[in-house]
């Protein structure tokens, strides 16, 4: 069984100052998926990054990055130079490619930028 | 950018009616979902949809529920004689290939259909 585990509920940061929300997570698949989603006050789900478990780098996507340690389980989002848009709930998923490969969502930490 | 189009954005029924949810995926996409979302609480996954019929289920998705691709373009989901306790927010989302495998294979979610039942 795969199980995602997000330990912040709620994390507060200055504007313009960097942030890391933190995601653990627990499989026995060697091949698998995680994914960082953004959930603003008016409901979407937006994807920000993605990375592969055999990826060599960490991933990427403009102010995003994800530090992923493969032999501590963690796979933290790195959010840089935070913007009052920022504020929103981060969750945290995990695919596997072997047996159920839907992801699974942690339940989420609460982000405020302050201004 | 191509998006994942959700109707009605907010959906009020009385208690035992049957609702249906609507999606239109991204065009090119190949794999349907539907999740929800109880307020204050994690995304659950209900089913996935692919080549016309259910590739997989929770415990959630029980004989209550139902999805069916009735064209080329949309995606349903049916809820029948609905309870207090389906009041939540439901995701459709769509993803090009199987989701997971291989780099980029995000879903892409719509914004939500927000169900309340009285």
């Amino acid at each position: 069984a795969q199980k995602i585990t997000q330990t912040q509920p709620g994390m507060f940061v200055q504007e313009k100052e960097a942030v890391t929300l933190d995601c653990t997570y627990d499989t026995s698949d060697p091949s698998y998926g995680l994914f960082w989603y953004k959930q603003p006050s008016s409901g979407e789900m937006i994807f920000l990054i993605y990375q592969g478990s055999y990826d060599q780098q960490n991933a990427t996507e403009g102010r995003y990055s994800l530090n992923f340690q493969k032999a501590r389980k963690s796979a933290n989002l790195v959010i840089s130079a935070s913007q009052l848009g920022d504020s929103a709930m981060y969750f945290c998923a995990m695919s596997q490619s072997g047996g159920s490969y839907i992801p699974t969502f942690g339940r989420g930490t609460s982000l405020i930028v302050h201004p | 950018e191509p998006e994942v189009t959700q109707t009605p954005s907010h959906q009020v029924t009385q208690m035992g009616q049957e609702v249906i949810l609507r999606c239109v995926p991204i065009s090119n996409h190949l794999y349907f979902y539907w999740y929800r979302q109880i307020l204050g609480q994690k995304v659950e996954f209900l089913v996935s949809f692919y080549n016309n019929e259910i590739s997989e289920k929770s415990e959630i998705f029980d004989d209550q529920f139902s999805v069916e691709r009735p064209d080329g373009s949309n995606f349903t989901l049916k809820i029948r004689s609905t309870k207090l306790e389906d009041s939540a927010m439901y995701f459709c989302a769509s993803s090009e290939r199987r989701a997971g495998t291989g780099r980029n294979q995000p879903q892409h979610f719509g914004d939500g259909t927000r169900l309340s039942i009285l």
